[in-house]
């Protein structure tokens, strides 16, 4: 069984200031690992991924995200927030290459200005 | 090709009735999933095809859900005497074969709501 849990319902940051989006996993095998974020009525985009080599992985829009095998985390970060960040962020979890991608229930992020 | 298609945008439909949405995955993506996303909620796995093959289907909801993907390219998802608790978004994503490598594209969704 592979599960996701994101601790934060909803982040609060104000504009430039860095943010964080915690995600933590479970998985038998290797962790490949995704964040996704998702506008109002839109479909999710794709930000990172996380399959192997460095713990730390830079993605679209100047996100990043670090790789904690020790801590099982995958948390997502970006080191000066914008207005236009704000969104739902959800990580995602497949074991070793599988087909089934298995999702957090997703974090809200709101930037302040 | 720009993306992956999803047809319709919104579907209200009354209790009972059954409905169809259609997938057009990105062309050269011989995998196509479906995923079903819930208010509040992360997206839901429910079954994926490889070409024609679907592959993985006891995660469907119900004997009520189906899904084809008869030429390997578009794929429909159909639901019938559709209840209430089916409200809810319809995603559909490709990738090429191991999608953890290369990335799933994520559609649009169609939003379902029964009334």
């Amino acid at each position: 069984a592979q599960s996701v849990a994101q601790p934060e319902d909803q982040v609060n940051v104000a504009e430039g200031n860095p943010l964080t989006v915690k995600c933590t996993y479970s998985v038998s095998g290797n962790p490949y690992l995704f964040w996704y974020v998702q506008y109002p009525n839109r479909g999710l985009q794709f930000l990172l991924k996380y399959i192997t080599g460095d713990n730390l992985v830079k993605g679209s829009y100047g996100f990043e995200a670090e790789f904690n095998k020790s801590q099982t985390s995958f948390h997502l970060k970006k080191p000066s927030a914008l207005v236009s960040d704000s969104a739902l962020y959800f990580c995602a979890v497949n074991r070793n290459a599988g087909n089934m991608l298995t999702f957090g229930g997703g974090t809200r992020l709101m930037v302040k200005p | 090709d720009t993306g992956v298609s999803q047809d319709p945008r919104h579907k209200i439909t009354k209790r009972g009735q059954n409905v169809t949405f259609r997938c057009d995955p990105i062309s050269e993506h011989n995998r196509l999933y479906w995923y079903r996303q819930t208010l509040g909620q992360g997206p839901e796995f429910l079954t994926y095809f490889q070409n024609e093959a679907q592959l993985e289907k006891s995660r469907l909801l119900s004997d009520r859900f189906s899904a084809e993907r008869p030429k390997g390219s578009f794929s429909t998802l159909e639901i019938q005497r559709t209840e209430q608790g089916d409200s809810a978004m319809y995603l559909c994503a490709s990738s090429l074969t191991q999608g953890a490598n290369y990335g799933y594209t994520f559609g649009s969704g169609t939003r379902l709501t029964v009334v």
